[in-house]
C-alpha cells in the first residue's frame, strides 16, 4: 500500500520569500510519479508540477521546483517568491506506474502568504 | 484546449434519493478518474475508467457506481444517499499512466 505524509497542517510565509512545503511517501513500488497539486478555496485542484521516480533531475516549473530524494522518500515542494495569490491548500501525491491513474493524496498543507 | 468540465457545480439532495454527476475530460484524455474529497477523510479515490472500461476502484461501497461512453465522458452516480456522501466529488482526466492528471472544478454535493 502506498502511502503520503504531508506534516505541516498550515504554514504562514511572508510575501516575496520562498517556502518549502514537505512530503513523505512510502511505497514499495520501483516504478511511480509524484505530484503537487494547488487547491484555492474555490476548491478546483490545480496541477503544479510531476516528478517520475526515473527522473535524475528535479522537475521545475516556473516557480515550483520539487526536490525530490529518492534515499530518503521525501519529494518537498519548493515555491520561490510568494505571491499572495499562492495562498491555498496544497496536496502531494503520488501514483504507482503500475495501477492505473489511481492517485494517493496526502493530508494537504495550508499556505498562506502574508503581505 | 477546454479544460475537464464537470457539471453541475453544486447539488442538494435528501437521504434516500440517487444523484448523477457527469464529467467531460480534456479533449483526447482517454483516462478517467473520480474522487471524493470530505474533510474528514480528505481526498479518496473512487474509480477510474479508461476506454469505457472500469479499470480501478477504491475502498467504496456498491452504492457508488461509474460509466464512460465512447467519447470519453464519465458519469459517476451515487444511490441511496446518505449524509456522510456530502462532499466534494472531483473528476480528473488524462492521456496515460505516466502523464499528469487534470482536474475539474468539482461537484459541490450536498445531502440533507
Amino acid at each position: 500500500a502506498q502511502k503520503i505524509t504531508q506534516t505541516q497542517p498550515g504554514m504562514f510565509v511572508q510575501e516575496k520569500e520562498a517556502v518549502t512545503l514537505d512530503c513523505t511517501y512510502d511505497t514499495s513500488d520501483q516504478s511511480y510519479g509524484l505530484f503537487w497539486y494547488k487547491q484555492p478555496s474555490s476548491g478546483e485542484m490545480i496541477f503544479l508540477i510531476y516528478q517520475g521516480s526515473y527522473d535524475e533531475q528535479n522537475a521545475t516549473e516556473g516557480r515550483y521546483s520539487l526536490n525530490f530524494q529518492k534515499a530518503r522518500k521525501s519529494a518537498n515542494l519548493v515555491i520561490s517568491a510568494s505571491q499572495l495569490g499562492d495562498s491555498a491548500m496544497y496536496f502531494c501525491a503520488m501514483r504507482s506506474n503500475n495501477a492505473g491513474n489511481m492517485l494517493t493524496f496526502g493530508g494537504g498543507t495550508r499556505l498562506m502568504v502574508k503581505p | 484546449k477546454a479544460g475537464v468540465t464537470q457539471t453541475p457545480r453544486y447539488l442538494i439532495k435528501t437521504r434516500g434519493q440517487q444523484v448523477t454527476l457527469s464529467c467531460s475530460p480534456i479533449s483526447g484524455h482517454r483516462s478517467v478518474s473520480w474522487y471524493q474529497q470530505t474533510p474528514g477523510q480528505g481526498l479518496q479515490f473512487l474509480f477510474e475508467y479508461f476506454s469505457e472500461t472500469q479499470r480501478n476502484k477504491g475502498n467504496f461501497p456498491g452504492r457508488f457506481s461509474g460509466r464512460q461512453f465512447s467519447n470519453s465522458r464519465s458519469e459517476m452516480n451515487v444511490s441511496t444517499l446518505e449524509l456522510g456522501d456530502s462532499a466534494l466529488y472531483l473528476c480528473a482526466s488524462s492521456t496515460s499512466t505516466v502523464s499528469p492528471l487534470h482536474f475539474g472544478n468539482g461537484t459541490r454535493l450536498t445531502v440533507t
